[in-house]
Formats: structure tokens, sequence, C-alpha cells
């Protein structure tokens, strides 16, 4: 399995400013997720993130609020801009490793819009 | 859509029985299935991945898996009050993408 580590694993933020989360993992990986978890919610992807290539986003998610950068194929930030307190959740990075095709999770980062 | 379905709970289970989570999928050409856990304030963890019809046995975890019915579900024995915690269904229906339940919430009473 791969290890993940994400940082910040928590912040409070004002409305109207942005927060950039960085994933780092400890090997190549070339599938990299992000998810948002709201409080007693299941997992909503926002995005995927391909190295050397524009992030594919979701329904619902568009690159100016949350731009991704993917440099290389062990590191990814997701940024939350221009925040709101509907932007409050847990953000999780998550990684496909391709030899048994199963993803893994970050430790998440807690985010409060205030 | 491709959906994964289950029931949110919660099933509460006495120490030391056995706990059943199910999970229905909506897309028959599923290949991957896998159960994660998540402890509340914490992100998911992998216990059990499937590919194959049958059962598959980890310690005190075995995942079932039913392509014709299109189900899958984990059994714990002898549950423990740290098994309580949330535990998603996953399904990889081909390409990269996982498709994830709303998760089942495991109470185990001690």
């Amino acid at each position: 399995s791969a290890v993940i580590s994400q940082k910040p694993s928590r912040d409070i933020c004002q409305r109207g400013t942005s927060l950039t989360i960085q994933c780092q993992v400890d090997s190549q990986v070339t599938m990299m997720f992000w998810y948002r978890q709201q409080p007693g919610q299941s997992l909503t992807l926002i995005a995927t993130a391909n190295q050397g290539s524009e992030a594919t986003y979701e329904s619902g998610f568009v690159i100016d609020k949350f731009p991704i950068s993917r440099p290389n194929l062990t590191f990814s930030t997701l940024t939350v801009s221009n925040m709101s307190p509907e932007d409050s959740s847990i953000y999780l990075c998550s990684v496909l490793a391709a030899s048994t095709d199963t993803q893994y999770f970050g430790p998440g980062t807690r985010l409060t819009v205030l | 859509q491709k959906e994964v379905e289950q029931n949110s709970g919660p099933l509460s289970v006495p120490e030391g029985a056995i706990a059943s989570l199910n999970c229905t999928y909506s897309d028959r050409g599923s290949q991957s299935f896998f159960w994660y856990r998540q402890y509340s304030g914490k992100s998911p963890e992998l216990i059990m991945f499937i590919y194959s019809n049958g059962d598959k046995e980890d310690g005190r975890f075995t995942a079932q898996l039913n392509k014709a019915s299109q189900y899958v579900s984990l059994l714990i024995r002898d549950s423990q009050p740290s098994d309580s915690a949330t535990y998603l269904c996953a399904v990889k229906t081909g390409g990269f993408k996982t498709i994830f339940g709303a998760g089942t919430r495991l109470f185990v009473k001690a």
C-alpha cells in the first residue's frame, strides 16, 4: 500500500479566501483523486489528477473553484478558492495502486470556513 | 447512473456476534469490489478486496461476492467494540473510477 500525507491536517479560514491542500505519496502513482466528505456523508469525487495533463472534474465541480496541480508522480495540490461556509468539509487525497487496482486514502484535511 | 447501495444503518450487534454488512451494485460489468472501514474523524481504510465469486477470508473478516445477484457482503466474526465504524462498499466498473456506497454504520455493544 502507498503512504500518503496531506498538509494541512486542518484549518479554519475566512470566507472569500483560498486554501491550498498538499498531497504527498511515498511512491510514484499515475492516478490521484481528490474527494470531499461532508459530516455524516459519503465520499464525493471532485476530480481526477493525472501527471502531465489537465485534471478531470466531476459534475458540479469546476476548475476555477478547485484548481488542481499535478507536477509529478508523487505530489498534487488542490486549492479551494473564494471559500464560503458551504466549503466546510473534509478533503481527501487518494491514489490508485496499480498492482492491486486499489485506492488508498490520505489522512484528510478538515476545513472550516467562517 | 452506476450505483452502489448500502443500508445506512445503524447496525447494532452485541460483542462476539457476527456482523453482516450488505451491498448491491447496478453495473453488471463491475470487476473489482472493496470494503473500507472509516472511523469517525478518520479517512477510509481498506480492509478487504475481492474479484471472484465466492468467499474470501482474512482473519475475522470474510467478503462474499455473487456477481449473478450483483451482491457483495462483509461478515465480521467475533465482533469487537473496536469494530464500531462506518463500512463503505466500493466497486470498480472498469476504467479507473471507483464508485463508493454511502456506508453502513456499525455499533458493537460491549
